[in-house]
Formats: structure tokens, sequence, C-alpha cells
């Protein structure tokens, strides 16, 4: 079947627009997960929906970041008023449970350059 | 942060050679996991190895885990030039009894096989 598929693959925007990262999980995943790729912090978790539970955010390096899931399905991950240290590849990845067991499947990554 | 270390950082090998990459990490596991990354875009998970488990086997891939010294390898036997990737370990921890999946990620170990 279909993987994670996220869009757009590459975005480019001018500091201090806002952006919006879109991401499908594998139908029927209840878990997703938001990570970034940056060459100076490696991969980094940024948050975590588990059915309809609240998500754990604990990752989200500002309040400039923020994530929904609607329907428990599709996910985006918005970021306000971009800065240049948010350059990095946005990954996301969905598992069938979310426990720590599971398979996380990961998309191809939207990489952000904030100019 | 990244909880895990790995070395070496990068690796240069032939083909037909074995590549061993090494992974530590600080705090408690429920489980390692390693991953492949192609050209910095999606994670492909390749194997897990749970806390009470202390080698494990997929194929040309070999994986032992240390609790005690909190450490992990990934040996990768009879190397190919389609084995050129990076590679991350993970590891999930237990959260107050609940099964968690959040991955805390490694630096990475570029391996490069030479044809």
């Amino acid at each position: 079947g279909a993987g994670v598929s996220q869009s757009p693959s590459n975005k480019v925007t001018e500091k201090g627009k806002d952006v919006e990262l879109r991401c499908d999980p594998i139908s029927g995943h209840t878990a997703l997960y938001w990570y970034r790729q940056s060459l100076g912090q490696g991969l980094e978790f940024l948050i975590y929906f588990q059915g309809n539970s609240a998500p754990d955010k604990s990752g989200l390096p500002s309040d400039r970041f923020s994530a929904e899931r609607t329907g428990g399905s599709v996910s985006t991950l918005t970021i306000q008023r971009t800065q240049q240290e948010d350059s990095a590849v946005y990954l996301c990845a969905s598992s069938p449970a979310g426990r720590d067991t599971d398979t996380q499947y990961f998309g191809p990554g939207t990489r952000l350059t904030v100019l | 942060s990244q909880q895990g270390e790995e070395d070496p950082q990068a690796l240069s090998i032939q083909e037909g050679e074995n590549a061993t990459m090494n992974c530590s990490y600080k705090t408690s596991i429920n489980n390692l996991q390693w991953y492949r990354q192609n050209s910095g875009r999606g994670l492909v998970h390749l194997i897990l190895i749970r806390s009470n488990e202390r080698e494990k086997h997929s194929g040309r891939l070999r994986v032992t885990l240390d609790t005690s010294k909190k450490s992990s390898s990934l040996l990768i036997t009879a190397s190919r030039a389609a084995d050129t990737a990076s590679y991350f370990c993970a590891t999930a921890r237990w959260r107050g009894g609940t099964s968690y999946g959040k991955l805390t990620f490694g630096q990475g170990t570029i391996l490069t096989v030479h044809p």
C-alpha cells in the first residue's frame, strides 16, 4: 500500500513568513510523529500524536511551532514567523499503534529553506 | 537533544568487507532500533533489539546490545555498494510504565562502500 507522503518536498520561504507542512500517514496508523533533521542538531523529535490522546509537544523548539492532526489522519506542522535556523528537513513518520516496539515508517521529508 | 553517540562518524570500506558501527546512549531504554537513510531523506527501519536481548540477526545485519555499557553495534557483513548510506541508532524509552514510541536518534554514521 501507499507509504507516508509529505508535501511539499521542498519549500523556500523568506524570513518572517509562515509555512505549513503536510503529512499523510499510512492508512490505519494511529500514531504520527514529526522529527526535524538539521546539520547542527541531527534528528530531533518534535511532536507525537496517538489516537485521541493529547499530543506530546515536548520537542517543539518554540511557540512559533504548532501541529495538528485532523480526523486522526492528516497532520499539518505550522511554523510561524520563520527564522533562518528553522531551515532543515522535516520528517513525518507513522506507526500502527504508537507502541515503542512499532516500526516507524518515515516519509521522504520536506526540505525547508528560510532565506 | 541527541541521546546517542555513534562512531565512527564516517566509514569507508571496499565491497565484500564487513562494516561495524557503534552507538552509545545515556538513559535506560526499552529497545534500540537501527535506521538507514539514503540521500538525506526518509529513514528506513532495519532492525529492533529489545533491552532484554543481547544479539539479533536479520539477513546480513547483526546487532548487539550491551545494556550495562549502554552501547550497541551494527555489523553489516559482505557489504555492497548499495549499502552506502547513513545509519542511525534510535532508542525508545518507557514513560511511567506506558509504552511510548518517541525515538531519540544518534548522530549517525556515514558508510561508503566502494565497488
